[in-house]
């Protein structure tokens, strides 16, 4: 069965204090592996796609990279504004649906 | 350059009443696909149209149903509401043609059923 599995639930940072959010999947055959965030009550907003293995990607203090059973979002340097959730999502073979995870719920604090 | 847009915002029945939620894609944009978030979860796909047919459905009974029209606008509509069907329903909308195609959100809407 196809599932994605984040950690931790929540994580709470001082400024300035990097870390990590982890992504575990299964899936047969993945075509994509996505990074949203959400602020409480909005949409997603898309952050990143990786297809591949080895593949990283970066956009201001965020970095996600992919390994064939996982992903990690690495959070530079994070400042109050980077507070939010952050979903992962993959996309198996044949198909065009997104499954997600349950989400990190980060908090940054000056 | 427009997003997807969604409304309305917010609602409130009760159970047993119908509900129709509307979505515009993004401009360029021809698939749609609609998903369920509960509180404190990851959205859960619902189904995805594609040149005005429903190409792929989740684990959601009949009562859910949907429709494109040619502009590839959407709606989702929900029968005989239950007290679980409170939710943000989410659409998203991308560039079809079988790829991996990246899909963009809307606000959602907050459905609440009493």
């Amino acid at each position: 069965e196809d599932q994605v599995t984040q950690s931790p639930e929540a994580l709470r940072l001082q400024e300035g204090e990097s870390s990590s959010l982890n992504c575990s999947y299964t899936v047969s055959g993945l075509r994509g592996l996505f990074w949203y965030r959400q602020d409480p009550g909005k949409g997603p907003e898309f952050l990143f796609t990786l297809y591949s293995a080895g593949e990283e990607k970066e956009k201001e203090r965020l970095k996600a990279t992919l390994t064939k059973k996982e992903s990690f979002l690495h959070i530079t340097a994070p400042k109050p504004e980077d507070s939010a959730t952050y979903l992962c999502a993959v996309q198996p073979g044949g198909y065009n649906k997104l499954i997600f995870g349950a989400g990190t719920r980060l908090a940054v604090h000056p | 350059d427009a997003g997807v847009t969604q409304s309305p915002t917010h609602l409130i029945k009760t159970r047993g009443q119908q509900v129709t939620l509307r979505c515009s894609p993004k401009s360029g944009h021809d698939t749609v696909s609609w998903y369920q978030q509960a509180l404190g979860q990851g959205p859960q796909f619902i189904f995805q149209y594609y040149e005005e047919e429903e190409r792929q459905r989740g684990n959601f009974p009949d009562r859910f149903s949907g429709h494109q029209f040619p502009n590839y606008s959407s709606e989702l509509n929900v029968n005989a509401l239950l007290l679980g069907d409170s939710a943000l329903y989410l659409c998203a909308s991308s560039l079809g043609g079988g790829g991996t195609d990246t899909q963009y959100f809307g606000p959602g809407t907050r459905l609440t059923v009493l």
